[in-house]
């Protein structure tokens, strides 16, 4: 079956850095979703990515979908307390028998010290 | 505007026993998804239903099930349950015309002893 493999599995950063993570799959997608998800809260919708190669920005907050259909990578400019989480990558397949199913990546861990 | 709804928030076990999970959807949706998330990991998807059918299915066993009703609104059962079972249960709306975006609830915490 489908799987996404999301990196790094943590990051601590310093308050104003950047940060990137990415998702690769082994099969292709037709939408990719970004969610950041909070300690006893459900996974909060970032962006979402229709089209191959397409680049969406959302505030500090930047995605894009793989050429491939294969990759996404989410982008954090000068980070805050508050983007603390977890963030999970998502893919949707909207063809054949996986259509309505989103596949997450194990979520990328992200801590920022003031 | 109300968002995705799920009760209760947290629930105790017994192996063996049977479990109850209620979800509303976030207002106009017409489609509801459940996930089960263990602890460390990314949602995984055990099923979506629409007008109260189920369309598709993950890879969990018969012991859970589903149902909608006419108001949208969703339940999932789970028989016999395992300590394995122990998990943070999602629900999440769409439209069946946007399935690809899947606005979540905050979960219920089912712990299994």
């Amino acid at each position: 079956g489908q799987q996404l493999n999301q990196s790094p599995q943590s990051m601590f950063i310093q308050e104003g850095e950047d940060v990137s993570m990415n998702c690769t799959s082994s099969s292709i997608f037709n939408t990719w979703l970004w969610y950041k998800q909070e300690p006893g809260e459900g996974p909060v919708l970032l962006i979402a990515l229709y089209k191959a190669g397409e680049l969406t920005s959302n505030g500090r907050l930047t995605a894009q979908f793989g050429i491939t259909r294969k990759d996404s990578f989410l982008n954090i400019s000068a980070s805050i307390p508050s983007d603390v989480g977890i963030y999970f990558c998502a893919g949707q397949d909207a063809g054949g028998t996986s259509y309505g199913k989103l596949t997450f990546g194990q979520g990328t861990i992200l801590t920022v010290h003031p | 505007d109300a968002g995705v709804t799920q009760s209760p928030t947290h629930l105790i076990k017994t192996r063996g026993q049977q479990v109850t999970l209620r979800c509303s959807p976030k207002s106009g949706h017409d489609t509801v998804s459940w996930y089960q998330q263990a602890l460390g990991q990314g949602p995984q998807f055990i099923f979506q239903y629409y007008e109260e059918e189920e369309r598709q299915r993950g890879n969990f066993p018969d012991r859970f099930s589903g149902h909608q009703f006419p108001n949208y609104s969703s339940e999932l059962n789970v028989n016999a349950l395992l300590l394995g079972d122990s998990a943070l249960y999602l629900c999440a709306s769409s439209l069946i015309t946007a399935t690809y975006e899947q606005y979540f609830g905050p979960g219920t915490r089912l712990t299994v002893t």
